[in-house]
């Protein structure tokens, strides 16, 4: 089926380890995003990418990197990884700016211990 | 800025009884307004929004919302609820012009009791 698919759906990761959360999507849409849902907090934006080349940050960029080199893949990067980004990460993708066709993946858990 | 509020962190209700779940927004223009559902280590499934139009909006499972400018509000409302409505719901904001992001309330966590 077509959509936004996310990996890994779960991780543990050790206090200064890096990773890279994959997110792909088949509908060629141009706008897709990574979100960081905390509990009692809903979803914060961290990154966003209006078409492949083209990245800007969210409300909330601070130890995470993007690229999209190309329309299907917008991977988030994690440097140096902290208890802080303990999170659900959520992809979604878009076919125009107003967010009115927003698909999200299924999340990534990711705990930093 | 634009900026989203659901003022009920909980709410449980019988299961066959009717649903309100509130959200207000804060925008200057004329936002696009929308309803997602979450299950349980689930993403987010859009249940309905709104853009333009009639200010009544239906969506899937049943649910309905209906847009106030002069209150600034987009609640959310179903007749009968099913015990698989159980789940957390959350309202979110965006626009033409500011619309590279949805802006999204903090949730409501919706319990239903047999």
């Amino acid at each position: 089926n077509a959509g936004v698919t996310q990996t890994p759906k779960f991780r543990i990761l050790k206090i200064g380890q890096s990773m890279t959360l994959q997110c792909a999507q088949d509908m060629n849409h141009n706008y897709m995003y990574w979100y960081r849902q905390d509990p009692g907090m809903g979803l914060k934006l961290i990154y966003y990418s209006v078409g492949a080349g083209i990245t800007d940050k969210g409300e909330v960029p601070n130890g995470y990197n993007v690229s999209r080199s190309t329309t299907e893949d917008f991977p988030l990067r994690l440097e140096l990884a902290a208890p802080s980004q303990t999170s659900v990460y959520f992809c979604a993708s878009s076919y125009d700016r107003s967010g009115l066709g927003y698909t999200f993946g299924s999340g990534t858990r990711l705990t930093v211990v | 800025a634009q900026s989203v509020t659901q003022p009920d962190i909980h709410i449980t209700v019988s299961e066959g009884a009717s649903l309100e779940l509130r959200c207000n927004y804060s925008y200057g223009a004329t936002p696009y307004l929308f309803w997602y559902v979450q299950s349980p280590g689930q993403g987010l499934q859009l249940l309905l929004k709104y853009f333009s139009g009639d200010t009544l909006v239906q969506g899937i499972k049943g649910f309905e919302a209906e847009f106030k400018r002069s209150q600034s509000s987009f609640n959310l409302r179903k007749p009968s609820v099913h015990w698989s409505d159980a789940a957390e719901y959350f309202c979110a904001v965006g626009s033409k012009s500011s619309g590279d992001k949805l802006t999204f309330g903090t949730g409501t966590r919706l319990a239903v009791r047999p």
